[in-house]
């Protein structure tokens, strides 16, 4: 099983429409969460860190749950220009001090007009 | 502000030749990742550096290899280069804490 698992997709949905992803890790020293999204043949970039209370940016809301061990992400009102891979991103720190951040494979999401 | 710093952008190589990518973090982050992304593929992750040790390895080719500087950039070199190894190699760099940046990566060709 992998660490961090995302559904690939992709989501196909109608402009306007709102989406939501789920990722689910599996390691429970995971200490730091984050929404990475990547654009075709561009690096990735950091869309939000994901807090125990949650936050929201604009149309953007991540969630954590620990207790079930996932984060989601939820766009609300999509744009064309949210057609992206969205990436889940991990932080695990281990006692020795070192830590290491662990990708899920990314979901793709189109916005259709 | 200063963010991640890949060089070369773009890098046309032939087979069997070697090649070499140069990473360079935002100041004070003590991590270094290095990606492989080939075309419609998530990163897959290669090695990575804290304070200048390896930490962590993922799946490097042994033809591969890296290391970090006492300035904490990275170098990744890349032997005996092979038509597989075409793709798009990202450096990601990371404080304690905060979630990591990337560089806008570099292009290998082999051909």
């Amino acid at each position: 099983r992998k660490e961090v698992e995302q559904d690939p997709g992709p989501f196909n949905v109608p402009e306007g429409a709102t989406v939501a992803f789920n990722c689910t890790y599996s390691n429970s020293a995971s200490q730091s969460f984050f929404w990475y999204r990547q654009d075709c043949r561009k690096e990735p970039k950091l869309l939000m860190s994901v807090y125990s209370s949650g936050n929201e940016d604009g149309r953007f809301t991540a969630q954590l749950n620990r207790a079930s061990q996932y984060i989601s992400l939820l766009i609300r009102d999509s744009k064309l220009s949210d057609s992206a891979t969205y990436l889940c991103v991990v932080n695990i720190l281990f006692t020795s001090g070192t830590y290491k951040y662990i990708f899920g494979t990314g979901t793709r999401l189109k916005v259709l007009a | 502000a200063a963010g991640v710093i890949q060089s070369p952008r773009h890098l046309i190589k032939e087979k069997r030749e070697t090649a070499t990518l140069k990473c360079y973090p935002i100041p004070r982050h003590d991590t270094v990742y290095w990606y492989q992304q080939g075309p419609g593929q998530d990163p897959q992750f290669l090695i990575s550096f804290y304070e200048k040790m390896q930490s962590d390895k993922g799946s490097i080719p042994d033809r591969f290899s890296a290391q970090q500087f006492s300035d904490y950039h990275s170098e990744l070199n890349m032997s005996s280069l092979e038509l597989g190894d075409s793709a798009l190699y990202f450096c990601a760099t990371a404080g304690r804490g905060y979630g990591y940046t990337f560089g806008s990566g570099t292009r290998l060709t082999v051909v």
